[in-house]
């Protein structure tokens, strides 16, 4: 069965620390794999989208990685801010251009 | 970027009665949508995949007949939960994509309520 799972469920982090973010996924055929984050009340913005071939990718302060051998996915954030406080999502595109969705990690950033 | 906007972003009403959202893509044409339903601390869960011009398709477990989609045309989308009862609380976001494209854009989210 396709899945995507994210650990940890809740992080809290001091504002300035970093912290990462992980998702594991059994999808295969595999198309790409995006992070998204999404505030309280507001529909998911893209923060990264990676190919089966990209190894790592960056958007501002938050670097994503994939290894598509063993099927993991790193989201990194870089000097935390008060403002990355949401939940942040992995989503796994089939190769049907279905999307599977991880149940998210909330992050909370204390100042 | 594209962006695509739901409206309303939240409405309370009595149970039995209808509630129509829209989904409309504001700066490009979207041959499909895709509407979802998020309760809390959960993830989105996909309901339906609508085409412009054709039959929505439904997810396992998702009553057609309950959740009428309307894709009518490239830019718009509706959704309709007919004869509300309080478990349709939840917050319904839809998504759109191009002709051709894989990336798929999310609009804010509309949040149900039903009392």
């Amino acid at each position: 069965k396709n899945q995507v799972e994210q650990s940890p469920q809740s992080l809290i982090i001091l504002e300035g620390k970093n912290c990462t973010l992980q998702c594991n996924y059994t999808v295969s055929p595999f198309s790409n794999l995006r992070w998204y984050k999404q505030d309280t009340g507001r529909g998911p913005v893209s923060l990264t989208i990676m190919t089966f071939s990209e190894n790592t990718k960056s958007n501002g302060r938050y670097t994503a990685t994939l290894d598509a051998d063993t099927k993991q996915s790193s989201l990194h954030i870089t000097a935390s801010q008060l403002s990355d406080s949401a939940s942040y999502i992995c989503v796994v595109m089939d190769s049907s251009y279905k999307l599977i969705f991880g149940s998210g990690t909330r992050l909370l950033v204390r100042p | 970027g594209a962006v695509v906007s739901q409206h309303p972003s939240r409405v309370i009403c009595k149970s039995g009665t209808s509630v129509k959202i829209e989904c409309r893509s504001l700066d490009f044409q979207a041959t499909t949508m895709f509407w979802y339903r998020q309760f809390p601390k959960q993830s989105l869960m996909l309901m339906a995949t609508s085409n412009e011009g054709s039959k929505a398709t439904y997810e396992q477990g998702v009553e057609k007949d309950k959740f009428l989609i309307n894709h009518a045309s490239l830019t718009l989308s509706t959704l309709t939960v007919t004869s509300a009862h309080p478990e349709d609380s939840s917050f319904y976001i839809c998504s759109a994509r191009k002709q051709g494209a894989t990336e798929a854009f999310f609009g804010q989210g509309t949040r149900l309520t039903v009392v």
